[in-house]
């Protein structure tokens, strides 16, 4: 979903499920794609990256899969903790050095 | 704890105020940036650094200044804000090219 005013688009799940964030990115020239999450209080954190050369990547109990036709994006948390509650956007690179944020997506984990 | 250290955590201003945010990394990182972010928002691009010279200025008005003493550190200067400046400063380092930011946890400004 978008993000409408103050509110952003939040995704709750039960401990122990798989979470999928999506994100739809703008530029079609974007080649470098990266997730971060976000803590009450403190700075983007990463998670994971892929390149536009590739359509997926595996890291731990994460996986991202890009799909350049419809420029989206998605993020994969298996196994989702309370933990992993946090906001979660994703960043695309392109023109060298511009990174631009998605609008980002909060996840709520419930115990 | 982030490698990318910020100064100050918090900051309160008035409108007539100069004020000054650090940055500094150890990282050997030769790009350096500074997001500005609004609550529930996402970080928005406001300048970038390349071997300390300005490569980027997203349009940021001028009473935002921007400073790169030296590969390590990173400054904001701050004059004549106004309260919508108000925001979560971060500041954020990478190597050149296509490779991850590395964030600090933030100036939390308020602009009174």
């Amino acid at each position: 979903g978008e993000s409408v005013g103050l509110h952003l688009p939040t995704l709750s799940v039960q401990e122990g499920d798989n979470s999928i964030i999506n994100c739809a990115y703008s530029n079609s020239a974007s080649d470098y794609f990266i997730w971060y999450k976000q803590e009450s209080g403190k700075g983007p954190q990463f998670i994971i990256d892929i390149r536009s050369n590739m359509d997926k990547r595996q890291g731990q109990r994460v996986t991202v899969l890009l799909n350049k036709t419809v420029k989206h994006l998605s993020l994969q948390i298996a196994a989702t903790q309370p933990g992993d509650s946090a906001v979660y956007f994703c960043a695309e690179i392109y023109n060298f050095n511009k990174f631009y944020f998605g609008s980002g997506t909060k996840l709520n984990v419930k115990p | 704890d982030t490698e990318v250290t910020q100064t100050p955590k918090h900051l309160v201003m008035g409108m007539t105020n100069k004020k000054s945010l650090k940055c500094e990394q150890h990282m050997g990182h030769r790009a350096m940036y500074w997001y500005k972010q609004k609550a529930k928002k996402p970080p928005e691009l406001m300048f970038v650094y390349s071997y300390e010279k300005l490569s980027i200025n997203e349009s940021v008005p001028s009473r935002f200044s921007p400073e790169c003493p030296n590969s390590s550190l990173l400054n904001l200067h701050l004059h004549a804000l106004q309260p919508e400046d108000s925001a979560l400063y971060l500041c954020a380092s990478s190597q050149e090219g296509d490779s991850p930011l590395h964030f600090g946890n933030g100036t939390r400004l308020t602009v009174t």
